[in-house]
């Protein structure tokens, strides 16, 4: 199987802590994107990693990837209870049309 | 809104019925895509159409029939489903290019019964 895997598969924080999800693959990679999805919705991009970049920014997401590790982290600084919601990596290795997404991390951000 | 719309956002059907889910995308993207998402499961690709032509079949049953008239619409028609078919059936679009996102729609979710 090529589909990748979240971890943990759940997360329960407090509002203003920062929340970290890994993500880990089996095939190489053109890139990896990470998802958000609110509970029974579809999903909406949040960021896209190329396989040359081992770090990137979007407001207070961190993504960071290691090719060599087949890994990827989601770090969300400053949680508020809006981050709730489920977030899925997602991998292009079967070809660039053919997304595969991981199981999913659930995250619960209390007041 | 995601550019990207759903009909319908639920449905509800018998095992010998048939019927249609519809996807229209706003967007000027040239592909197309069906994902099935059951609970406690990882999204399944079931189908992409890229420039109007099918390019996956991910071993999909028969009881599930694509269509892609233009590079706006794309259907799934549904017949004699199984109660296992039951999920969270999304669409998503995007460019036909490297490194591009998927834009999803809000999903029909289907009960069978």
């Amino acid at each position: 199987s090529q589909q990748g895997e979240e971890d943990p598969q759940a997360l329960s924080i407090q509002e203003g802590e920062n929340a970290t999800m890994n993500c880990s693959y089996k095939t190489s990679i053109n890139n990896l994107q990470w998802y958000r999805q609110n509970s029974g919705r579809g999903l909406v991009h949040l960021i896209l990693i190329r396989s040359n970049e081992r770090e990137k920014h979007s407001g207070r997401l961190r993504v960071t990837l290691d090719t060599s590790k087949k890994s990827s982290s989601l770090l969300i600084t400053a949680s508020r209870a809006a981050d709730t919601a489920s977030y899925f990596c997602a991998t292009d290795g079967a070809g660039f049309q053919k997304l595969v997404f991981g199981t999913g991390t659930r995250l619960l951000v209390s007041p | 809104e995601t550019g990207v719309t759903q009909t319908p956002r639920h449905l509800v059907m018998g095992m010998t019925n048939k019927k249609s889910l519809k996807c229209e995308q706003h967007l000027g993207h040239n592909a197309m895509y069906w994902y099935k998402q059951s609970a406690k499961k990882p999204l399944e690709l079931m189908f992409v159409y890229s420039l109007e032509e099918r390019v996956e079949n991910n071993s999909v049953p028969s009881r599930f029939s694509p269509e892609c008239p233009n590079s706006s619409h794309l259907f799934l028609h549904l017949h004699t489903l199984q109660p296992e078919d039951s999920a969270l059936y999304l669409c998503a679009s995007s460019q036909v290019a490297e490194d591009t996102e998927a834009f999803f729609g809000q999903g029909t979710r289907l009960t069978v019964v």
